[in-house]
């Protein structure tokens, strides 16, 4: 069956730091791979997708890679911020799909 | 607002005593999903749907049934509540990025349910 990884420790790091957040997958071959932000208590928040045909995706501070060869993604927040603490979710996914499949999230605490 | 509405909120409620949780979008999209997050487990689909009238299981739908009458709400009901129903739920819609083809999803606030 489908099986998605996400570090279950949180991760701390000090403001003005990368933080890199990481996704593996096993048992399927995703078309493509969402990541979420969940703040506590509230729903999660879509923040950027990549394709299985990208290596690699930015958003502002924001970089997502997708290696299919080794079946990871990785999520990476430059110049982080106290205010990017919070959980991030992966979500690879088939093409057409309708069950969307939730890693458990990497908590992130970023230290001012 | 783009947005998806989901009540109540938060309710206890006792084992056995039938509940509804609403879910209501307002961007015109088709499909639509329930979810439950636990800890440590993460998000699980409990049921989607991909139209009026056209509804599915997700990984865990026991338990639990949907129906979709209006394209707009998809509400979640709980026949006969028990305790390991204890959890939070959200609902989500999506539409279909038509450069992707991925699901992207809006969710809801939420809706902490407990059962004694």
């Amino acid at each position: 069956s489908q099986k998605i990884e996400q570090n279950s420790e949180a991760l701390n790091i000090q403001e003005g730091k990368t933080a890199t957040l990481t996704c593996n997958y096993t048992n399927y071959s995703p078309a493509y791979l969402q990541w979420y932000r969940q703040d506590p208590g509230r729903g999660p928040v879509f923040l950027l997708l990549i394709r299985e045909n990208e290596k690699e995706k930015r958003k502002e501070r924001l970089k997502v890679t997708f290696d299919t060869t080794l079946k990871q993604s990785l999520f990476h927040i430059t110049a982080s911020q106290p205010a990017d603490s919070a959980t991030y979710l992966c979500a690879p996914s088939l093409l057409g799909g309708f069950k969307t499949i939730f890693g458990a999230g990497t908590r992130l605490f970023v230290k001012a | 607002e783009a947005q998806v509405t989901q009540n109540p909120r938060y309710l206890i409620t006792v084992t056995g005593k039938k509940l509804t949780v609403t879910c209501s979008q307002n961007m015109n999209h088709e499909y639509m999903s329930w979810y439950r997050q636990d800890p440590g487990l993460g998000l699980r689909q409990i049921y989607y749907s991909m139209n009026v009238e056209v509804t599915d299981k997700g990984d865990v739908p026991e338990g639990y049934k949907v129906s979709r009458k209006e394209k707009r709400n998809f509400p979640l009901i709980l026949e006969s509540p028990s305790p390991n129903q204890t959890s939070l739920y959200f609902c989500a819609s999506s539409y279909r990025d038509r450069e992707s083809g991925a699901n992207v999803l809006t969710f809801g606030a939420g809706s902490r349910l407990t059962v004694l």
